[in-house]
């Protein structure tokens, strides 16, 4: 079974500073796809940024990057530039190829923005 | 164009009842799934709804069932109600399946269950 671990339960990062949260996943399968999602007080999961397990190269969004480490099941998020509207809790999450969209999270790391 | 709706915002019911939450997905897309999310933890996923059939089911017992329309809105139904059913409880939508290529799922702001 695939399971997706998230190790920090929160973390801090001063306005315009960066900040990495980490997040390690195990499966037996080759074709995949992992994510990280945003959950700020308004509850509404938004899609921060994908990477697909083909891919070697790192995914990027703006101020957003990933450091995806595939042989070392390690797939960490970077926000640079942290702004007060990046607080809010991150969940990594992971789906397997083919006809399916069920996603595997985390346990998911609350991140605070202090000004 | 509107994303993912569902209601009702908030819900309280006792042990024993029944409780149906509704989901409409986003304007063009047919497959819906259902996530809980118990406070403090990350969603599990509970079933997934494509072309008005239940086609993929997470660990939940037979208490948890849905029901998707032609409109591609969905339902959850939880029977006989344990406080432990008590969570925020997620609806996504998407386009297919995605058997061979990646479709992003777009979440709604979620129905909070409170069983009493």
């Amino acid at each position: 079974a695939q399971t997706v671990t998230q190790s920090q339960p929160e973390m801090s990062v001063q306005e315009a500073e960066t900040v990495t949260l980490s997040c390690t996943y195990d499966t037996s399968e080759s074709d995949y796809y992992l994510f990280w999602y945003k959950q700020p007080p308004s509850r509404q999961m938004i899609l921060v940024i994908r990477q697909e397990a083909y891919k070697q190269q790192n995914a990027t969004e703006n101020r957003f990057s990933v450091n995806f480490q595939k042989a070392a099941k390690s797939f960490s998020l970077k926000i640079s530039d942290s702004q007060l509207g990046d607080a809010a809790m991150y969940f990594c999450a992971y789906r397997r190829g083919g006809a399916t969209n069920k996603l595997i999270f985390g346990t998911g790391t609350l991140l605070a923005v202090q000004p | 164009d509107a994303g993912v709706t569902q209601s009702p915002t908030h819900l309280i019911k006792t042990r024993g009842q029944q409780v149906t939450l509704r989901c409409s997905p986003k304007s063009g897309h047919d497959t819906v799934s259902w996530y809980q999310q118990a406070l403090g933890q990350g969603p599990q996923f509970i079933f997934q709804y494509y072309e008005e059939e239940e086609r993929q089911r997470g660990n939940f017992p037979d208490r948890f069932s849905g029901h998707q329309f032609p409109n591609y809105s969905s339902e959850l139904n939880v029977n006989a109600l344990l406080l432990g059913d008590s969570a925020l409880y997620l609806c996504a939508s998407s386009l297919g399946l995605a058997e061979y290529s990646y479709n992003e799922q777009f979440f709604g702001p979620g129905t909070r269950l409170t069983v009493l």
